[in-house]
């Protein structure tokens, strides 16, 4: 079974700066999705930014952008111009993308997150 | 699109009782999730459907809870008899399985439990 881990349980950032919140994870597959999402107070799960495995590409969303390393079995978002609307919990996520089946590959597995303080 | 809905959006319940979660997904979608959040186990699989049949219930906890999908535009989640160890946020979501492989999946806004 995959696992996610998010080793960092909170981690806070000044305004307008860069910060880095780290995701690993765990898995025999070649061929997978990689997701970040945001939680604010709200609750609302909001998807940020999403990489292919088979992309080397690194994804990037206007401010938000990831750094993907297969090998290492890493995907680290990094949000830069931090704003206090980024405040939330971070959640990084892995779906399988096997196509051997058209089930059992639809779930998405969380890390535990990351609760993000932005200091004006 | 009004994105995927859920209700209510509180639920305050005493044990025993039975409480029914509802979700209506997004036209369209033909996966459907139901997602538990508590501190202390985070975000968990309970159950999924396809095309309105459940696929793997295998994260259900327990008979006390169970899901159905008469169609495709409605899901519940029930928990018969309640217990405080139910007080959690239940998420519902949905996808569709060419949507899912760029936009991941939508949420509903949960359903925050809290049985006393």
């Amino acid at each position: 079974a995959q696992t996610v881990t998010q080793s960092q349980p909170e981690m806070s950032v000044q305004e307008a700066e860069t910060v880095t919140l780290s995701c690993t994870y765990d898995t025999s597959e070649s061929d997978y999705y990689l997701f970040w999402y945001k939680q604010p107070p709200s609750r609302q799960m909001i998807l940020v930014i999403r990489q292919e495995a088979y992309k080397q590409q690194n994804a990037t969303e206007n401010r938000f952008s990831v750094n993907f390393q297969k090998a290492a079995k890493s995907f680290s978002l990094k949000i830069s111009d931090s704003q206090l609307g980024d405040a939330a919990m971070y959640f990084c996520a892995y779906r399988s993308a096997s196509r051997i089946s058209n089930f059992g590959n639809e779930k998405l597995t969380f890390g535990t997150g990351t609760r993000l303080t932005i200091i004006p | 699109d009004a994105g995927v809905i859920q209700s209510p959006r509180h639920e305050v319940t005493e044990m025993g009782q039975e409480v029914t979660l509802r979700c209506k997904p997004i036209s369209g979608h033909d996966y459907l999730f139901w997602y538990r959040q508590t501190m202390m186990r985070g975000l968990e699989l309970l159950i999924y459907f396809n095309n309105n049949v459940p696929i793997d219930d295998s994260g259900m906890p327990e008979d006390r809870f169970s899901a159905k999908m008469p169609n495709a535009s409605f899901s519940t989640l029930k928990i018969q008899p309640s217990e405080p160890r139910d007080s959690a946020v239940y998420f519902c979501a949905s996808s569709s399985v060419l949507k899912a492989t760029y936009y991941g999946y939508t949420f509903g806004s949960g359903t925050r439990l809290t049985v006393v």
